[in-house]
Formats: C-alpha cells, sequence, structure tokens
C-alpha cells in the first residue's frame, strides 16, 4: 500500500491559517488523496479529498502538487475546535471497497 | 452531517464469551466497515462488506470474528470468542459509494 509521511504535531494560535503537509512519493495514478481528523473518543471525520486539481469545501482547502508528490490540507482561521489529529490517507482498495489505511497522522495544537 | 451510530458505547465481558457490537449506518449507504484501534495507536482496517458479502478482510479480522447484516438495519460484527487481545475501540463506518466514510463514535471493547 503506498504511504504518507505527515509530521508528528504541528502548533498554531486561534484565527490563523495552518497548512498541513503531507508527503506520497509513491503514489499510483489512480489513487485519491483523503484528509481525515480525529479528536480523542470521537470517530474520524472525513474531511475533504482530491485526486490532481486542488479541492475546496467548508472545512478546508486541498492544494496539490502538479506531480502529485505531496500535498498540503490548509485551514483558514482555525478555532479551538480544530485541534486534532489529521490523517493524510491514500486510498486503496479494488474498486469501490475503499479501506482507509491510517498512519499516526499530524497533532494540530490550537492555542487561544 | 450524516450520523452513524454505535451500540453500545462500551462493552465489558469475560475472556471466551462472545459478544456482538452493532452499528446503525447512515440509512442509505451501501458500503460498511469495520475498524480497530488501540488506545494510542493508529486505526486499523478490519473489513469491509457490501451488497451482503464481505468484499475484504484484513489479517487482523480473525477466524472468530464475523459480520453481517442480517435485516438491511444494524451492521454487526460478532467475536466469538473473545480474546485478551481484542480489547480496543471498534469504529463502524459506512459510505454510500465507497468514497467518503462516515464514522461512528466507537464501541469500548474491554476483555478481562
Amino acid at each position: 500500500d503506498a504511504k504518507t509521511t505527515q509530521p508528528d504535531s504541528m502548533e498554531s494560535t486561534e484565527g490563523e491559517t495552518v497548512h498541513l503537509p503531507c508527503s506520497h512519493a509513491t503514489i499510483s495514478g489512480n489513487e485519491y488523496i483523503y484528509w481525515y481528523r480525529q479528536v480523542p473518543l470521537q470517530g474520524p471525520e472525513y474531511v475533504t479529498h482530491g485526486l490532481q486539481q486542488n479541492t475546496t469545501n467548508s472545512m478546508a482547502f486541498l492544494a496539490i502538487a502538479s506531480d502529485r508528490k505531496s500535498s498540503t490540507l490548509i485551514l483558514p482561521h482555525v478555532s479551538l475546535r480544530d485541534a486534532a489529529v489529521y490523517h493524510c490517507i491514500l486510498r486503496v482498495g479494488a474498486g469501490n471497497t475503499g479501506k482507509l489505511i491510517f498512519g499516526l497522522g499530524t497533532t494540530l495544537q490550537v492555542q487561544p | 452531517g450524516p450520523k452513524v451510530l454505535q451500540i453500545p458505547s462500551h462493552q465489558i465481558i469475560d475472556m471466551g464469551q462472545m459478544v456482538t457490537l452493532n452499528c446503525d449506518p447512515v440509512s442509505n449507504h451501501l458500503y460498511f466497515y469495520w475498524y480497530k484501534q488501540i488506545l494510542g495507536q493508529q486505526m486499523e482496517f478490519l473489513v469491509n462488506f457490501y451488497n451482503g458479502k464481505v468484499m475484504e478482510k484484513s489479517k487482523l479480522f480473525k477466524d472468530q470474528f464475523s459480520v453481517e447484516r442480517p435485516d438491511g438495519s444494524y451492521f454487526t460484527l460478532k467475536i466469538q470468542p473473545t480474546a485478551l487481545e481484542d480489547s480496543a475501540v471498534y469504529f463502524c463506518a459506512s459510505s454510500l459509494q465507497g468514497w467518503e466514510q462516515y464514522f461512528g463514535p466507537g464501541t469500548r471493547l474491554t476483555v478481562l
């Protein structure tokens, strides 16, 4: 399974824009880049996903490098509620089975 | 967003007993998943299920594990018999087309 590399942790302050990097140098052409986040005692929450083009939704902006070997999840104006472990995942599996392979992710701390 | 429910939130049983973990997926979803997370460790895929069949399972999905969705409502994970190493939080997820997965809050299983 293709792997991703993320920093263990990042710190931010409320109101800042946070850039969470992810490296996936061996990504295959048909693999999508997914981002989930998880807070303690809860299940992961879907954030966004993309294939090649940058994507945006109400939660975040996903910037994907032109060679697809890296991506950055951009969280505008973070609040305390954005403190979580953020997982960058390449979607693997045959057809639409789409199992998610989680790593340890990046722990984002948000200070008031 | 869509809600996945899991019942119970916490289950304590003696080693060797049978346990059934229940998942109430999003009503129109077609793909179902179980993941296992030991405290402090990364989430690990167990199995996915579609159209009444197991599509893929990991090596963690031991012979003592089984899944079903008998009446089109609850998606269940049964462990019979349980072992000490089965103690973990089990997360259920569902998906409409195998793209975004929506996770429940987890069931904490403690095997004594």
